[in-house]
């Protein structure tokens, strides 16, 4: 089944940075999303991008089906956005079932 | 707010016990999905039900087991629990069976000594 992996692993920002978070699938996909889960444990899906770039206010994200990668982006970091950035994308042969990284965990510090 | 619900929020269990974990999924969503996330890690599939039907299934043994009622609501039971178990369990309502539309609920966190 398919592989993903997510870089870096941890960052802590100061509030006001911009950062970039990765995610590398191993095989094609059709579906690949991104989430972010609060310090308390809720998942909100930011985006649904399979390819292209979305945008949604101070987030945006951009997918390269075809190098097999997607990029989270963060600009002007606030303090809420401290949490857990996962992706996921579908199982192979199963898109019902998501294949989820292990997640950057993002600290912004005021 | 994703309009989905779970209870209880927290629950402390023993080796062999069993559970059952329930979710209120979003106003007009007809498909419940439940994920187990151990500490440290991204959320494992563990089942979806569609119009009360299992309807995909990922690597957990059977004695995980769900309902889906006709409101759409939903439970996770789990019996003969381990210690592994120990984990937040979370489900995601979404309309239809593909799941970029899906909404999570806040989680159950269960506890196994």
């Amino acid at each position: 089944g398919i592989q993903v992996e997510q870089s870096p692993p941890d960052l802590i920002l100061q509030e006001g940075a911009n950062s970039t978070l990765r995610c590398n699938f191993s095989d094609s996909v059709n579906n690949l999303q991104w989430f972010h889960q609060n310090p308390w444990g809720q998942l909100i899906n930011l985006f649904y991008i399979p390819s292209g770039t979305k945008q949604n206010g101070r987030l945006s994200a951009t997918t390269v089906a075809t190098e097999r990668y997607s990029l989270l982006y963060i600009s002007s970091s606030q303090t809420t956005d401290s949490g857990v950035y996962f992706c996921a994308a579908p199982w192979t042969g199963n898109n019902r079932k998501l294949i989820w990284g292990l997640g950057t965990s993002l600290a912004v510090n005021p | 707010e994703t309009g989905v619900t779970q209870s209880p929020t927290h629950l402390i269990k023993t080796r062999g016990q069993q559970v059952t974990l329930r979710c209120s999924s979003q106003s007009g969503h007809n498909t419940v999905s439940w994920y187990q996330q151990a500490l440290g890690q991204g959320p494992q599939f563990i089942f979806q039900y569609y119009r009360e039907e299992e309807n995909g299934r990922g690597n957990f043994p059977p004695r995980f087991s769900g309902l889906q009622f006709p409101n759409y609501s939903s439970e996770l039971n789990v019996n003969a629990l381990e210690l592994d178990d120990s984990a937040l369990y979370l489900c995601a309502s979404s309309l239809g069976t593909q799941q970029n539309t899906q909404y999570f609920g806040p989680g159950t966190r269960l506890t196994v000594l």
